[in-house]
């Protein structure tokens, strides 16, 4: 069962290009998003995140949007680079706030940006 | 300032042994997570220590156990493998009232 799904195992695109990573869930009782970057031989990073109550959350060349009715959110990276070049996953949760919360993962989306 | 640190690296182990998986948290976080992400998958939740007792548990069998340590260290053991086991294990330190998850690089396990 899946709750969390990236439906595209890898994309690529041009230096300075924008970069959409897509995400859909099923479970409605989810409120709370967040995308991780994982390089080689190390542990997932924290990029960005949203919560229900929200819509759109930026941070720098990061935007998240998210669609509630459509259980769709999406990660814009603009403009790209080469050293965005990961494995992106998409992770939600039911509960906002708090680190008791365990995270759903979706399998990732690899991202290569060309030079 | 350490992050999260995790021992060993890489580990092959036989099908019927067991195994300990070691997690030291960043400095100022008291929770710990361990997740298990198989080849080509995301990470899947395990189960989460908090004061030394486990606060939730994802869909693991009971071969799947943990312990956390009054230093907020953990390990997680896992007896009699199975090939299925193999797959990378991250450990994950927060503090309790934060959301912010700290990932460890990982003890990749061979299972043959």
């Amino acid at each position: 069962d899946q709750q969390v799904k990236q439906n595209s195992p890898s994309l690529s695109v041009q230096e300075g290009r924008i970069s959409i990573l897509n995400c859909d869930y099923t479970n409605s009782m989810f409120d709370y998003f967040l995308w991780y970057k994982k390089y080689p031989a190390e542990g997932p990073t924290f990029l960005i995140s949203i919560s229900s109550i929200k819509d759109k959350n930026e941070d720098g060349r990061f935007t998240v949007f998210l669609n509630k009715s459509a259980k769709h959110l999406s990660l814009h990276i603009v403009p790209s680079q080469p050293g965005d070049s990961a494995v992106y996953f998409c992770a939600a949760s039911e509960g906002y706030g708090g680190a008791t919360n365990k995270l759903i993962f979706g399998t990732g989306t690899l991202l290569a940006v060309q030079p | 300032d350490a992050g999260v640190t995790q021992s060993p690296t890489h580990l092959i182990k036989t099908r019927g042994q067991q195994v300990t998986l070691r997690c030291s948290p960043k400095s100022g976080h008291d929770t710990v997570s361990w997740y298990q992400q198989a080849l080509g998958q995301g990470p899947q939740f395990i189960f989460q220590y908090y004061e030394e007792e486990e606060r939730q548990r994802g869909n693991f069998p009971d071969r799947f156990s943990g312990h956390q340590f009054p230093n907020y260290s953990s390990e997680l053991n896992v007896n009699a493998l199975l090939l299925g086991d193999s797959a990378l294990y991250l450990c994950a330190s927060s503090f309790s009232q934060n959301y912010g998850y700290t990932f460890g690089s990982g003890t990749r396990l061979t299972v043959v």
